[in-house]
C-alpha cells in the first residue's frame, strides 16, 4: 500500500520569506503523479502544484516549486514570498494506477505579517 | 477544470437517523471519490463510486453503513446510515478526469450527530 508522510504539523513562515514543507511517500510502483494541495478555513481544496514521475524536471507554478527526488521518494513544496493569503493547511498527494488520491497527515502553515 | 456542487454544506443530526450528501458536477467526470476528514486532520478515503455497479470501498468502511450511488458520469451520493457520535466529520466528494489530471473537490459537508 503506498503511504504518504509529511513530518511537520505546523510550519510558520515571515511574509515574504521562504518555507519548505516536507513529504516523503513510499511505493513500489514506476509510473504514479504526485500533487500537493492548499486548504484554506473555506475547506476547498485547491491544487497547487502537480508534478509526474517520469519527469526529472520539477515543477514550477509562479511562487510555487518542487524538489522531487525519486529516489529518494521526496517531494518537498517551496514557497516563494510567502504571502498572507499563503496560510492554510497543506496536503501531500500521491495517485497511482488506481486513481485514488492518498494524502499525507497535513501541514498547517501561517504566514506571519 | 470542473466544478463540484456539494450539499449540504452542514447539518445537525440526530442519532440513529440517516443524511445523504449529494455532489454534482458541471461536466463529466471519469471517477468520483468519497472522502472523511476530522478538522485538522488528513483526507482518509471511503469508496471510490463507480458509474453503473457497486461502489470500491476501503478497509474499515461498509456499503451497509456508507451506501453509495453514482446514476452518471456527473452525479454521486454518499448516504451516512444509522448515524452515531462517531460520525461527526465532514465528508468530501472529489472527482477526475484520469490519473494524471487534478482531483476536483466540492466544498465538504460538515456533519455534526447529536
Amino acid at each position: 500500500a503506498q503511504t504518504v508522510t509529511q513530518s511537520q504539523p505546523e510550519m510558520s513562515v515571515q511574509e515574504a520569506e521562504t518555507v519548505t514543507l516536507s513529504c516523503t511517500y513510499d511505493t513500489s510502483e514506476n509510473n504514479y503523479y504526485l500533487f500537493w494541495y492548499k486548504q484554506p478555513p473555506s475547506r476547498q481544496m485547491i491544487l497547487v502544484i502537480r508534478q509526474e514521475a517520469y519527469k526529472q524536471q520539477n515543477a514550477t507554478e509562479n511562487r510555487f516549486s518542487v524538489n522531487f527526488q525519486k529516489a529518494a521518494k521526496s517531494f518537498s513544496l517551496k514557497i516563494s514570498d510567502s504571502q498572507l493569503g499563503d496560510t492554510a493547511m497543506y496536503f501531500c498527494a500521491f495517485r497511482n494506477r488506481n486513481n485514488d488520491m492518498r494524502f499525507g497527515a497535513g501541514t498547517r502553515l501561517t504566514v506571519k505579517p | 477544470s470542473a466544478v463540484i456542487s456539494q450539499k449540504p454544506s452542514r447539518d445537525i443530526c440526530q442519532r440513529g437517523t440517516s443524511l445523504t450528501i449529494q455532489c454534482q458536477v458541471d461536466s463529466q467526470v471519469t471517477m468520483m471519490f468519497w472522502y472523511r476528514q476530522q478538522p485538522g486532520q488528513s483526507l482518509t478515503l471511503i469508496a471510490t463510486a463507480n458509474q453503473g455497479s457497486e461502489a470500491t470501498y476501503e478497509s474499515g468502511f461498509v456499503i451497509d453503513k456508507f451506501p453509495i450511488s453514482r446514476p452518471n458520469l456527473t452525479f454521486s451520493t454518499l448516504t451516512v446510515s444509522n448515524m452515531s457520535p462517531e460520525d461527526s466529520s465532514i465528508y468530501l466528494c472529489s472527482g477526475s478526469t484520469g490519473m494524471n489530471t487534478e482531483a476536483f473537490f466540492g466544498q465538504g459537508t460538515r456533519l455534526t450527530v447529536v
